[in-house]
């Protein structure tokens, strides 16, 4: 079956440690997208890629870094320069940039 | 900035009931996306509407967008608690550009059996 697979389903950080996300998507999808999901506010974009080798970022970039060095891959790095990195991360892709996001199921961070 | 408002913020409905949720928004919008979220799960999506007066129904849930395209509802009728779980509306304020889509912050549906 197609999809879109984030891994782990938990992750714990700890203090000035980097973590990487995984999202990984075989529905030969160009776009591939990150956002970040706090309780009482509304997905906000972190980063987005529309082909391989290129991305930009979102409206909350900083303390994040993604690479796209393969179109089924979209791994997200959060850096120990992000202060408030507990959230629920979600990965997403569509076909073109004017299609319906398909969604994996989310990865909870929290710091320990 | 553009923002997209939902309301009620949470909803408790008996199980057969029918119900809406609304999405509004103070400018045009360019589509309107539906989806639908378990708690601590990702999105699924349930419909996208584009066309102003445009209506969509997928089982026992109808979309509509309004004539302006400023505001979409969400119609359940006859509740069940599969029903139940987060719905949260997206919207893109520009002409067909996923990466600048906006989100309403998400109606919670809790359906009683």
């Amino acid at each position: 079956d197609g999809g879109i697979t984030q891994s782990p389903k938990y992750l714990f950080r700890k203090e000035g440690q980097n973590v990487t996300l995984s999202c990984e998507q075989n529905l030969n999808h160009d776009a591939m997208y990150w956002y970040r999901q706090d309780p009482g506010q509304g997905l906000r974009l972190i980063y987005y890629s529309q082909i391989v080798n290129d991305f930009q970022k979102g409206d909350i970039a900083e303390g994040y870094s993604v690479s796209r060095e393969k179109k089924e891959s979209f791994p997200l790095t959060v850096t120990s320069a992000q202060k408030n990195p507990t959230a629920f991360y979600l990965c997403a892709s569509s076909p073109r940039g004017n299609e319906k996001l398909f969604f994996g199921s989310g990865t909870q961070l929290s710091v320990l | 900035s553009q923002e997209l408002e939902q309301s009620p913020q949470s909803l408790i409905v008996q199980e057969g009931k029918n119900l809406t949720i609304n999405c509004t928004s103070s400018k045009t919008l360019y589509g309107l996306y539906w989806y639908k979220q378990k708690y601590g799960e990702g999105l699924i999506f349930l419909m996208m509407l584009q066309k102003g007066g445009e209506e969509k129904s997928h089982e026992k849930i109808t979309a509509k967008l309004d004539e302006k395209k400023q505001q979409s509802s969400l119609h359940i009728t006859a509740s069940q608690p599969s029903h139940a779980g987060i719905y949260l509306c997206g919207a893109d304020p520009n002409a067909g550009n996923n990466r600048k889509l906006i989100w309403g912050l998400g109606t919670s549906l809790a359906v009683n059996p």
